[in-house]
C-alpha cells in the first residue's frame, strides 16, 4: 500500500478485557512511532522503534501498555486489562530516515479504542 | 522541557482569505525541527510544512507558508487564499529526539 495502515479503525472493549492493534508502515520506512490522542487533544508520544529495536518506550503510561515490532515491519500495540482511561485515537507513524531534525513522519489513520 | 503552544483554540476565516495560526515553543535545544500537520474529521495527519532551526528562510509550501521568528520562539503557520476544504484542526509539533511533541491544536472554519 501506499501510506501506512492501521487495524481495526475502531475497537469497542469492555473494562478488564486485553486489546492488540495493528500498524502496516510504509515499506522501508525504518522507524515507526506509536501516539495516543485524547479528545481534544494534541497526539501524545508513546515509542518508538528503529527496525525491530524498541529504543524509546518512555511514553507508554503503565505497564500495561506494551508495543512490538519482530521483524522490524508491522507493529503491535498491546494493551492488558484496558481501563475507561485508556479510550483515545491510537496512531501509527512511519519516517524514513533517522539521526536528522528534518524527516518527516507519516501518519496511519489511527484506531479510535472505546474502553467500555 | 520541550513544549508546544497554540493559544488559539478556534479560528473563523472567509474563503480566499489569508489565515494565520499562532504556534510558540520551547527549547534549550539549539538544533530543532518545527512541523505543522492538519488534522481533517477523518483523522489522519497530514503533514504540511517543516522548518529548521538552521533554515535561513521560512518555509513555503504551495499555499502554506511558516512565519519562522527563531528569537520569539514563535512559528506561525500561514494560509493564503484559503479553501473550504482547509476546514480542520492544525497542529504544531516540534522534532525532539526524534519524537514529535504536538500543541493543544487550533480548529480552523472556513465560511463561504
Amino acid at each position: 500500500g501506499a501510506g501506512v495502515s492501521q487495524s481495526p479503525r475502531y475497537k469497542v472493549a469492555k473494562r478488564g478485557q486485553d486489546v492488540a492493534l495493528r500498524c502496516d508502515p510504509i515499506s522501508g520506512h525504518v522507524s515507526l512511532f506509536w501516539y495516543q490522542q485524547a479528545l481534544g487533544q494534541g497526539p501524545e508520544f508513546l515509542t518508538y522503534f528503529q527496525n525491530e529495536a524498541q529504543l524509546d518506550k518512555s511514553g507508554l503510561p503503565s505497564d500495561r501498555f506494551f508495543a512490538e515490532r519482530p521483524e522490524g515491519s508491522v507493529s503491535t500495540l498491546k494493551i492488558q486489562r484496558t481501563q475507561q482511561e485508556d479510550s483515545a485515537v491510537y496512531l501509527c507513524a512511519s519516517s524514513l530516515v533517522t539521526g536528522t531534525s528534518s524527516y518527516e513522519q507519516y501518519f496511519g489513520p489511527g484506531t479510535r479504542l472505546t474502553v467500555t | 522541557a520541550q513544549k508546544i503552544t497554540q493559544t488559539q483554540p478556534g479560528m473563523f476565516v472567509q474563503e480566499k482569505e489569508a489565515v494565520t495560526l499562532d504556534c510558540t515553543y520551547d527549547t534549550s535545544d539549539p538544533s530543532y525541527g518545527l512541523f505543522w500537520y492538519k488534522q481533517p474529521s477523518s483523522g489522519e495527519m497530514i503533514f504540511l510544512i517543516y522548518q529548521g532551526s538552521y533554515d535561513q528562510q521560512n518555509a513555503t509550501e504551495g499555499r502554506y507558508s511558516l512565519n519562522f521568528q527563531k528569537a520569539r520562539k514563535s512559528a506561525n503557520l500561514v494560509i493564503s487564499a484559503s479553501q473550504l476544504g482547509d476546514s480542520a484542526m492544525y497542529f504544531c509539533a516540534m522534532l525532539f529526539t526524534n519524537k514529535l511533541i504536538f500543541g493543544t491544536g487550533t480548529l480552523l472554519a472556513v465560511q463561504p
